[in-house]
């Protein structure tokens, strides 16, 4: 069974530096690319960038380009989420989810990391 | 970049009836869309892809179709695990972009 797992609840002050991880499972990870999405409380969801574990090449979407750092280490199959200041806005949930290998669709997804920021 | 827009922004429907949802994008995306399912406390989970495949385990009361930059799901009779919110997103061109979401709930 494919699968993504993603780290737990994280509750941080702001300026605090946070990284989350999703660690992939049942498929070969270097070669689907793994997307992350943001949640904020009650809204919609928004594409936030793509990382091919393959060779790291990492794509971001102009909104959140120079706010966070997507990563990845192949060798435990997990992609990364990063901040080094993290700020009340960015409170939400966070999910990671594979690309269909052909097509930009998502599935399966994580079970989402809820980032909490306050003072 | 493309802009999705869905609508209603919630939908009331009592369960065993026809809900149809409404999804439209800002420029022409073929046939490029795809739908996810959101459940209270859940992640969202793929339904429906390239406008109208069915994903696996859905059952098929979910139906999808349109193309250029409308697009429609339809559940044909609601049933109480499929009171959840909607959300479409195109993947014709980059990046990719979600609607707001349509929240079906029971009337």
């Amino acid at each position: 069974e494919v699968q993504l797992v993603q780290s737990g609840a994280e509750v941080k002050k702001p300026g605090e530096s946070l990284k989350i991880s999703c660690k992939g499972s049942g498929y070969t990870f270097t070669s689907y690319w793994i997307a992350w999405v943001r949640q904020m409380p009650g809204k919609g969801l928004e594409w936030m960038g793509i990382i091919y574990p393959g060779d790291s090449d990492t794509r971001y979407s102009p909104s959140f380009q120079g706010q966070v750092t997507i990563s990845a280490d192949k060798s435990i199959s997990t992609a990364y989420l990063q901040w080094s200041s993290l700020k009340a806005s960015d409170t939400a949930m966070y999910y990671c989810a594979r690309r269909n290998s052909n097509y930009i669709w998502f599935d399966p997804w994580g079970q989402g990391t809820l980032v909490t920021v306050s003072s | 970049e493309i802009v999705m827009t869905q609508s209603p922004a919630t939908l009331s429907v009592s369960p065993g009836e026809r809900a149809t949802l409404s999804c439209r994008a800002s420029q022409s995306i073929s046939t490029n869309l795809a739908w996810y399912q959101q459940k209270p406390g859940q992640a969202p989970r793929l339904l429906i892809y390239g406008a109208s495949t069915r994903a696996t385990g859905f059952p098929a009361r979910f139906s999808g179709s349109g193309s250029g930059t409308e697009f429609t799901l339809t559940i044909s009779s609601l049933q109480s695990e499929d009171f959840a919110v909607y959300f479409c997103q195109q993947y014709n061109n980059w990046p990719p972009a979600f609607g707001q979401g349509t929240k079906v709930e029971i009337k």
